[in-house]
């Protein structure tokens, strides 16, 4: 198993171009989220989905949307990048346990610079 | 809204020595997890705290949960250099989609 895979691993944009991130899971996990990373500010979430074709906003979502087309893969769209979205993204997956836990799987991380 | 803070956020530990890492949260919860991330790297899963008492060791890290006190500690043992990393907590609140709430984080570095 890959587990959670994500590209690109590093982007350079300027300001107002737009670009899509692919998050892909070989798990059949039913949930999946975006983060961004920021310096002394922990992970907070920008969208998250539960399931096929369903998405929901996050913490952060302003200037970012999110697909789910296909239960394996979440894409996070920038449609006009700022230099505030400089940040480093990560994608993640869980699912329901029986204990109630869903710890989430994160992937490798993509590293954007917004100039 | 929820607010989960760790301290120290920066921790500098000679090799050997023990220290413990707090994380606080303000809303109840019985559902901790703690993170490892080494530079430039991703987020690895190292312990799934979900009730009230638990504990987890694994190594020379033991995590445990209070929930009535919401504190979740980690605690280093006799620490070395392969332990130099970024670690953070992140509460779950029990929402249908589990969303978790991060803590800052706390850089900690070993020297011999």
């Amino acid at each position: 198993n890959a587990g959670v895979t994500q590209t690109p691993k590093f982007r350079v944009l300027k300001t107002g171009q737009s670009m899509t991130l692919l998050c892909a899971q070989d798990m059949n996990h039913e949930y999946m989220y975006w983060y961004r990373q920021d310096p002394g500010m922990g992970l907070r979430l920008i969208h998250y989905s539960v399931g096929e074709g369903t998405t929901a906003k996050g913490e952060v979502p302003d200037g970012y949307n999110v697909s789910r087309l296909k239960k394996q893969n979440f894409l996070l769209g920038l449609e006009s990048a700022a230099p505030s979205q400089t940040s480093v993204y990560f994608c993640a997956s869980s699912y329901s346990r029986a204990s109630g836990s869903k710890e989430q799987y994160f992937g490798p991380g993509t590293r954007l610079t917004v100039t | 809204e929820l607010k989960v803070e760790q301290n120290p956020l920066f921790l500098s530990m000679q090799e050997g020595k023990n220290y413990t890492i707090y994380c606080n949260y303000s809303t109840t919860s019985d559902r901790l997890y703690w993170y490892r991330q080494d530079p430039g790297k991703s987020l690895e899963s190292l312990f799934v705290l979900l009730s009230n008492g638990a504990v987890k060791q694994e190594g020379r890290l033991m995590a445990s949960l209070d929930t009535k006190a919401r504190l979740s500690t980690l605690h280093i043992t006799a620490a070395v250099h392969d332990l130099s990393a970024t670690y953070f907590c992140a509460v779950d609140i029990g929402t249908s989609y589990g969303k978790l709430t991060f803590g800052q984080g706390t850089i900690l570095t070993v020297h011999p």
